[in-house]
C-alpha cells in the first residue's frame, strides 16, 4: 500500500460525458501528479500540483482540467469524452523536489 | 524540455541470467534518475534511484549506472526470476522543476 488512494478504481461511461477522478496523496505529502496510461503505453504526464497551485503541466488536453483542494486531494475532470480517452489514470504524490513519487492503484476509465 | 528515451522495448531472457535496460536523456540539468517497475494491471513501484554526484548504486540483484557526460543511465538486472517480469521504466527529473519525464517502457519477460 502507497498511502495513495484514488477513486473510483473502474469507471465506465459514454462518449461525451464528464467525469471526475479523485486522488487523495499520502499523508505531509505536499505534490499530487496525475499520469494517463494507455493500453500498452508509458505514462503520460498530464499535470502536477504542489501545495494547491499548478506546477507543471504536461500533455494535457483541453477537455481536462484538475485542482488540488486545501486538504491537498486532487480532482482530475475529464469533459467530452472520447473514446481514446479509455485508459488508466495514475495519481501519484511525493514529499520533496525529486523525491519517489509513490503512485496510487490507479483509475480505469473505459469510454464506450 | 526534457527527452527520455528507453531501449529495448521489449526483452526476454533466460531465468538466471542478467537483463540490461538502457535509457538517455537530453537535458543536462537532470540529476536524479528514478526507475519504476509495472507489474501487469498494478501501479508502478521504485525499484531503484541514483542521483547525479553518484556513478553507480546497487540493491542486491538490481543496479543502476550513470553517465552524465555521455547523458545514460542503465539498469542491470542479474540472475533474474519469474517474478521480475514487468514493465520498467527508467526517468529523469530536472533541477529546474518537480516535472518527471519517464521513458516508453520496457517489457521484460523472464523465462523459466
Amino acid at each position: 500500500d502507497s498511502g495513495v488512494t484514488q477513486t473510483p478504481k473502474h469507471l465506465i461511461t459514454a462518449t461525451g460525458q464528464r467525469v471526475t477522478l479523485r486522488c487523495s496523496p499520502r499523508s505531509g505529502d505536499l505534490s499530487v501528479y496525475w499520469y494517463q496510461q494507455s493500453l500498452d503505453q508509458g505514462l503520460q504526464f498530464l499535470i502536477q500540483y504542489y501545495n494547491g497551485e499548478e506546477r507543471a503541466k504536461g500533455n494535457i488536453l483541453e477537455r481536462f482540467s484538475a485542482q488540488q483542494f486545501p486538504d491537498l486531494h486532487s480532482e482530475l475532470n475529464l469533459s467530452s469524452l472520447e473514446l481514446g480517452d479509455s485508459a488508466l489514470y495514475f495519481c501519484a504524490s511525493s514529499a520533496k523536489v525529486a523525491g519517489e513519487l509513490f503512485f496510487g492503484e490507479g483509475s480505469r476509465l473505459t469510454v464506450l | 524540455g526534457e527527452n527520455v528515451e528507453q531501449h529495448p522495448s521489449t526483452l526476454s531472457v533466460q531465468e538466471g541470467d542478467s537483463a540490461v535496460i538502457k535509457c538517455t536523456y537530453s537535458d543536462s540539468a537532470s540529476n536524479y534518475f528514478p526507475w519504476y517497475k509495472q507489474e501487469l494491471g498494478k501501479r508502478p513501484q521504485l525499484i531503484i534511484d541514483i542521483r547525479s554526484n553518484v556513478g553507480e548504486k546497487k540493491d542486491q540483484r538490481i543496479a543502476v549506472t550513470l553517465n552524465k557526460t555521455a547523458k545514460h543511465f542503465s539498469l542491470h538486472i542479474t540472475e533474474t526470476q519469474p517474478e521480475d517480469s514487468a514493465v520498467y521504466f527508467c526517468a529523469a527529473n530536472p533541477n529546474t522543476g518537480n516535472q518527471f519525464y519517464f521513458g516508453t517502457g520496457t517489457s521484460l519477460t523472464v523465462i523459466p
